[in-house]
């Protein structure tokens, strides 16, 4: 299948700084990717649909001036999470679309700890 | 109303035998169907897909469509012990949104 790629894949932030993280789609264009976040033993929250070269549709609840999408090539999305605090600990995983078979693979996922 | 729904389980089978995942959504224009494992701390991986009625198989695996019933299923034939995790159910209409269960745990005895 195709293949995805997220960085970094751990990162440990001191509370009030910001995180950026990066997804990939290696082998294929992805006009469209998907920002999740899921919780210990919880399930998958969809948090921002991004689209390339538009702003990204957030969901209701999300903050979109504190997680900043960006979408600016057919291989790259970010997500920066910004002034974080330990609320924001969480699994980030974005997912990346292959139009045509319509098929949706997703990254490794990113662990961030906010101390 | 959730648009797909999944029994959290846990479900649990003996090693060998046919595990049986069902997931079933609201939107009748919902056009493809996926299954996806995850192991716990990782993400999900995609196991098959489905658009049309009926049955496919894929190795040890089976996706059941039925549009008229709304309702789609996962076989896992001759469990294995490695096949224990949390599957997801997803469905799509446009192909722009996915629609994911809760997912439904899956622990194989050996």
């Amino acid at each position: 299948g195709a293949v995805v790629s997220q960085h970094p894949s751990w990162v440990i932030c001191k509370s009030g700084t910001s995180v950026k993280i990066e997804c990939r789609s290696l082998d294929f264009q992805a006009t469209t990717m998907f920002w999740y976040r899921q919780f210990p033993k919880q399930s998958l929250m969809l948090m921002a649909t991004s689209n390339e070269g538009s702003k990204a549709t957030y969901e209701q609840g999300v903050e979109k001036d504190k997680f900043l999408i960006n979408h600016a090539s057919l291989t790259l999305s970010t997500l920066t999470v910004t002034s974080a605090h330990p609320e924001d600990s969480s699994f980030y995983i974005c997912s990346a679309l292959v139009v045509g078979p319509g098929e949706l693979f997703f990254g490794e996922g990113s662990r961030l700890t906010v101390l | 109303q959730k648009e797909v729904e999944q029994n959290s389980g846990p479900l649990s089978v003996p090693e060998g035998a046919i595990a049986s995942l069902n997931c079933t959504y609201s939107d009748r224009g919902s056009q493809s169907f996926f299954w996806y494992r995850q192991y716990s701390g990782k993400s999900p991986e995609l196991i098959m897909f489905i658009y049309s009625n009926g049955d496919k198989e894929d190795g040890r695996f089976t996706a059941q469509l039925n549009k008229a019933s709304q309702y789609v299923s996962l076989l896992i034939r001759d469990s294995q012990p490695s096949d224990s995790a949390t599957y997801l159910c997803a469905a799509t209409n446009t192909g722009n949104q996915f629609y994911f269960g809760t997912g439904t745990s899956l622990t194989v005895i050996p």
